[in-house]
């Protein structure tokens, strides 16, 4: 149980185009996902917080014009890189809590690596 | 913000050595996470402590959290290199918080 998927799992894009990635919760409901960004050898940094039928709320630094956050369900919710750059090269990893999971619950998708040209 | 420091970053060992990765902070945590994370993938979790002094054992890995819930402590015995990867601990930012942040973490390499 309690499994997170993430799609694709690999992307390459042309620098000025929007790539969305999916994160999707299998086997439970999740009214709170989080979308985090791994630059290579460095730790996992938390980019957004989204709750399903809201707005996400976005870290100091995390353009949300840049970085669109859609959970318009239970079990998916989506970030979308708008005319992406060679900087936003990266991996991205989403966590999803069930619902009634306690703060510390969470569970990681297996990330999508992403290459920017 | 709080903030876990992780030590050593990088730690490279013969199989069958012991080691022992920290975790510490300035402030006190609720709980605290152990991950392990293989490359390319997510982290997968491998314990939560959450009272002061506690020690849990998962197989050949012993943690403990310390007794002011600043600290916490991952111990391999008899290292093998499927445990090679990338160690991060995580604790809620906080109290009431939603949000958890991750230390830097510990690479971990086993050789054979």
């Amino acid at each position: 149980g309690a499994v997170v998927s993430q799609h694709p799992s690999r992307v390459i894009c042309k620098s000025g185009t929007s790539v969305k990635i999916e994160c999707r919760s299998l086997d439970f409901q999740a009214t709170t996902m989080f979308w985090y960004r791994q630059f290579p050898k460095q730790s996992l940094m938390l980019m957004a917080t989204s709750n399903e039928g809201s707005k996400a709320t976005y870290e100091q630094g995390v353009e949300k014009d840049k970085f669109l956050i859609n959970h318009a369900s239970l079990t998916l919710s989506t970030l979308t890189v708008t005319s992406a750059h060679p900087e936003d090269s990266s991996f991205y990893i989403c966590s999803a809590r069930p619902q009634g999971g306690g703060k510390e619950t969470q569970y990681f998708g297996p990330g999508t690596r992403l290459l920017v040209l | 913000t709080q903030l876990l420091e992780q030590s050593p970053q990088f730690l490279s060992i013969q199989e069958g050595e012991n080691l022992t990765v920290y975790c510490n902070s300035s402030s006190v945590f609720s709980s605290l996470q152990w991950y392990r994370q293989e490359p390319g993938e997510g982290p997968v979790l491998l314990v939560t402590v959450v009272t002061g002094g506690e020690v849990k054992k998962l197989k050949r890995l012993t943690f403990q959290f310390g007794d002011a819930r600043k600290d916490s402590s991952l111990h391999i015995t008899a290292a093998q290199p499927g445990d090679t990867g990338l160690y991060l601990c995580a604790g809620p930012n906080k109290p009431r918080d939603d949000k958890i942040i991750f230390g830097k973490g510990t690479r971990l390499h086993i050789l054979p």
